[in-house]
């Protein structure tokens, strides 16, 4: 069971926009940073969403995070076949002793 | 450019001790933090914990303590992730991993290391 919670499998169309959620409680995302990674099928994650809502140098526009309280959602628009992937959230969490915490991730599929 | 390099596959047998390596380039080793990731098969990230080079002051994971031990040797710019008694169990992918700024932010990645056990 992980701490933070996603759902399990999206799917959308070329050109839909999708969103991923990502549910925590107050001693993770509540208070901290949450951040979302992108893992293509057999290479290593890579960073999609740092602080909430900032894209670092390189990804693209299409991709957006926001947060409000405990929960957090990643926004692909504009879906594209290439963004096929499994999507992970990730934050601190200060209980019981600190720690990184991943949710379970999400399967991407692009119909 | 920041890199990460992970030593290469291993198989071992159920009982027995490994130790994987990452080394980095392109940055000042000794002051970021480094952490692993491990990805058993077909599942979901797991933060193991984390070592800072610089003095080896180290956060375990509570999941992963007692089960694991890192160090690192910043002369080398070298990290390790070390077993001293493996178990099927322990058959995943182990990333390591670099701090950016925040604890969750892991800009860099190693390519992974896939440890298999066979009991």
């Amino acid at each position: 069971q992980s701490v933070l919670t996603q759902p399990p499998s999206a799917s959308g169309t070329p050109g839909q926009r999708v969103t991923i959620s990502c549910s925590g409680s107050s001693s993770n995302i509540g208070t901290n940073y949450v951040y979302w990674y992108q893992q293509l099928p057999g290479t290593a994650p890579r960073l999609l969403i740092y602080m909430d809502d900032r894209r670092p140098s390189g990804v693209p526009d299409r991709f957006s995070g926001s947060k409000s309280g405990a929960s957090a959602s990643l926004a692909i628009s504009g879906l594209r076949s290439e963004d096929e992937a499994d999507y992970y959230c990730a934050g601190w969490d200060d209980r019981p002793s600190g720690r990184v915490v991943f949710g379970g991730g999400t399967k991407l599929t692009v119909l | 450019e920041v890199q990460l390099v992970q030593s290469g596959a291993e198989v071992k047998k159920s009982g027995e001790s490994l130790r994987i390596s990452c080394k980095g380039s392109g940055y000042n080793f000794g002051t970021y933090w480094i952490g692993w990731v491990r990805q058993m098969p077909g599942k979901g990230l797991e933060w193991m914990g984390i070592i800072y080079p610089g003095d080896s002051n180290i956060i375990y994971s509570p999941s992963f303590q007692g089960q694991v031990t890192f160090s690192a040797d910043k002369s080398i710019n070298t990290a390790y992730l070390q077993w001293s008694s493996l178990k099927a169990s322990d058959t995943a992918i182990y990333y390591c991993a670099r701090q950016t700024s925040g604890w969750a932010e892991i800009a860099y990645w190693g390519q992974g290391t896939l440890v298999t056990v066979s009991s």
